[in-house]
């Protein structure tokens, strides 16, 4: 009874580099949130979306940064061109349909560094 | 506009000591969800419990137990007789829909070190 995966959970880039972090949400769950965690600070929310849909964004910075969660496969959140600042670890979450309990179980995060 | 806020940064005890974390939030919904996620040093975030709006009724889960005050807008943790292995940060959150589908706010985390 797998919980979330992620992975990598360690990615080290180069400023300029793409970083494609990859989270697997659990078992029955079709809903995928993306949080970020500066050092030292709380989880800020990024992005949630449903199979093939992007439902609200409002959190991803306007440039360079892109997710998606295909029919098949993998939630992907891409950061092209990455700078120091996007340094942080990147956690995914799911939870089940709508309807049911909205408590997001989280996976254990990629930590991006960028040199 | 939803917001958390955990006052305590830092917190350091001494095992066997009770613990108390606060958390304090802001919402304008009559319909929310409050949780709390602990950090240990590894990383991961463990769900700890989900509380919704409608049910002020305290709860205990050995040595947690928690304390839903609507009144002051207040969702606390308590620690019975600390140990080692609940140094960790452990996180609020809050999130305004009954079903999947809304971001969880989090409050920036209280480092809680218990000391042997």
């Amino acid at each position: 009874n797998a919980g979330v995966m992620q992975n990598p959970r360690h990615l080290v880039r180069r400023r300029g580099q793409e970083a494609r972090l990859r989270c697997s949400p659990m078992k029955g769950h079709s809903h995928v949130y993306w949080y970020r965690q500066l050092p030292e600070e709380g989880l800020k929310f990024m992005v949630y979306l449903q199979k093939e849909n992007i439902i609200d964004e409002s959190g991803m910075p306007k440039e360079r940064f892109s997710a998606e969660f295909p029919k098949e496969g993998p939630s992907i959140l891409r950061i092209q061109q990455v700078v120091r600042g996007d340094s942080a670890a990147y956690f995914c979450a799911s939870s089940p349909l709508r309807g049911q309990s909205n408590t997001q179980y989280f996976g254990p995060g990629t930590r991006l560094t960028v040199l | 506009a939803q917001k958390v806020t955990q006052a305590q940064t830092e917190i350091s005890v001494v095992e066997k000591e009770d613990v108390t974390l606060d958390c304090v939030y802001e919402t304008r919904d009559t319909t929310y969800y409050l949780f709390w996620y602990k950090q240990p040093p590894s990383g991961e975030l463990v769900f700890l419990i989900r509380r919704n709006s409608f049910d002020e009724q305290n709860e205990i889960s050995g040595r947690y137990s928690w304390n839903f005050q609507k009144s002051t807008s207040s969702f606390n943790f308590t620690i019975t007789a600390s140990q080692v292995v609940d140094s960790a940060v452990y996180f609020c959150a809050l999130s305004e829909e009954e079903t999947s589908g809304s971001r969880l706010t989090f409050g920036e985390g209280t480092q809680l070190t218990v000391n042997p």
